[in-house]
């Protein structure tokens, strides 16, 4: 499959705690991007890490990329209920325009 | 600034029939995007236009899939004839030109049932 790996694939938690995905794949990148997708509103694009960046913050989202293990993770802080939805990470891939989807990670919060 | 608008946003047809999808980028926006999400998968690129040029369609099922762009604006996906696998919502999305796997903005998507 040329789609990453995303792990957990399914994560429950309670309102105010941490959210932590991660996301592996195996080519070389330009760039990492994350995704969430709820019924209400599609999919929606939430941050975008270059190869050359470690780290990148929004609002209560924190991205980290680790080239060299090829792997990212989306950490949410003080989740909520709005939170629910599924997470996806999708990679620029080098050499090309493609831009490839994972399998997502379904994230309920509960109230 | 109006998002990326796609119609019908569902649809029910038999396998064998014929069925299309269009698609309205953002203005400006010279790349798009056809994704296939099946239920409970991440979306599968089917096919890539950078103003009316094809960029990807490796992954199009061309016997029965079909694309075109015309005037590097509007998008139409065709499927003929469709058949029961290819029930899923099939979204379009576009992105700033000259951006390799850049932020795309998506459309609400339509959903599509094979009976």
């Amino acid at each position: 499959s040329q789609q990453g790996e995303e792990d957990p694939q399914a994560l429950s938690i309670q309102e105010g705690e941490n959210a932590t995905m991660n996301c592996s794949y195996k080519t070389s990148i330009n760039n990492l991007q994350w995704y969430r997708q709820n019924s209400g509103r599609g999919l929606v694009h939430l941050i975008l890490i270059r190869s050359n960046e470690r780290e990148k913050h929004s609002g209560r989202l924190r991205v980290t990329l680790d080239t060299s293990k090829k792997s990212s993770s989306l950490l949410i802080t003080a989740s909520r209920a709005a939170d629910t939805a599924s997470y996806f990470c999708a990679r620029g891939n080098t050499g090309g325009f493609k831009t490839i989807f994972g399998a997502g990670t379904r994230l309920f919060v509960k109230a | 600034e109006a998002g990326v608008a796609q119609s019908p946003r569902y649809k029910i047809i038999e396998k064998r029939q014929s069925v299309a999808f269009w698609c309205n980028p953002i203005s400006g926006h010279a790349t798009l995007y056809w994704y296939q999400q099946i239920l409970g998968q991440g979306p599968k690129l089917l096919i890539q236009f950078q103003n009316n040029g094809v960029v990807d369609d490796s992954q199009l099922p061309k016997d029965r899939f079909s694309a075109e762009r015309l005037k590097g604006v509007d998008s139409t996906l065709k499927i003929q004839p469709a058949k029961l696998e290819d029930s899923a919502v099939y979204l379009c999305a576009s992105s700033l030109p000259g951006t390799s796997g850049g932020t795309q903005y998506f459309g609400p998507g339509t959903r599509l049932l094979v009976l």
